[in-house]
């Protein structure tokens, strides 16, 4: 069952625009995690959330987890080439953590 | 530092076949899994274990065995290959520390193809 729906699916824009990508689910998240993905490789984690509202910086790239915890953005403010890859959240639920569908980000130079 | 090692990296196989993918961790966790990745799926859980000598099936289980061979290895295996099987596996095991839900730690993929 997948309970973690990203928007939007692929994404292609020029080296210095912004972007913000979603994570969204009906149910409500104990915390949630963003992995990125860079071709050939596995994912590697970038950030947990836990508070709703929380808003967490991770040199361009800044997340927040929404009020109700039950939705989470990724913005990134002037991507770079080297931001491509496939961004993916995440749920731990006890021993199990379930994924999104992905958003992948193309940043053309 | 070795981290999550996968074997092998690519495998062909024909309709029917078996194969098992070997997975090993040096990081001394206690939890590894096996997911699947096929596009605009994201990863879905085949199967897990919390701990040495237990395992649980996750989102996917079906056409797939695990064995919890040690604390450093899980296996995956594919008893009778199917088309619908083809795509990237990917082992994965957890560090507590750092956070609710700790973290996971991914090797590099296996790719398969089912003809």
């Amino acid at each position: 069952t997948q309970l973690l729906e990203q928007s939007p699916q692929f994404l292609s824009i020029q080296e210095g625009e912004n972007l913000t990508v979603y994570c969204n689910s009906s149910s409500v998240f104990s915390s949630l995690q963003w992995y990125r993905q860079e071709p050939g490789e596995g994912p590697v984690l970038l950030v947990t959330v836990v508070t709703g509202g929380e808003v967490k910086k991770l040199k361009r790239l800044t997340f927040q987890f929404g009020d109700a915890r039950k939705d989470s953005s990724l913005h990134i403010t002037a991507a770079q080439p080297g931001d491509t890859g496939l961004y993916l959240c995440a749920r731990p639920t006890g021993n199990q953590f379930y994924f999104g569908t992905g958003t992948s980000l193309t940043v053309i130079p | 530092n070795a981290g999550v090692t996968q074997t092998p990296k690519f495998q062909v196989l024909k309709t029917g076949q078996s194969m098992t993918l070997q997975c090993a961790q040096d990081m001394n966790h206690n939890s590894m899994y096996w997911y699947r990745q096929d596009p605009g799926m994201g990863l879905r859980l085949i199967y897990y274990s919390a701990s040495e000598g237990t395992t649980d099936k996750g989102e996917v289980p079906n056409g797939y065995n695990v064995s919890r061979l040690n604390k450093r290895e899980f296996s995956l295996r594919l008893e009778s290959a199917a088309p619908s099987q083809t795509s990237v596996y990917f082992c994965a095991s957890r560090r507590l520390a750092g956070g609710p839900g700790g973290e996971l730690f991914f090797g590099e993929g296996s790719r398969l193809t089912v003809l």
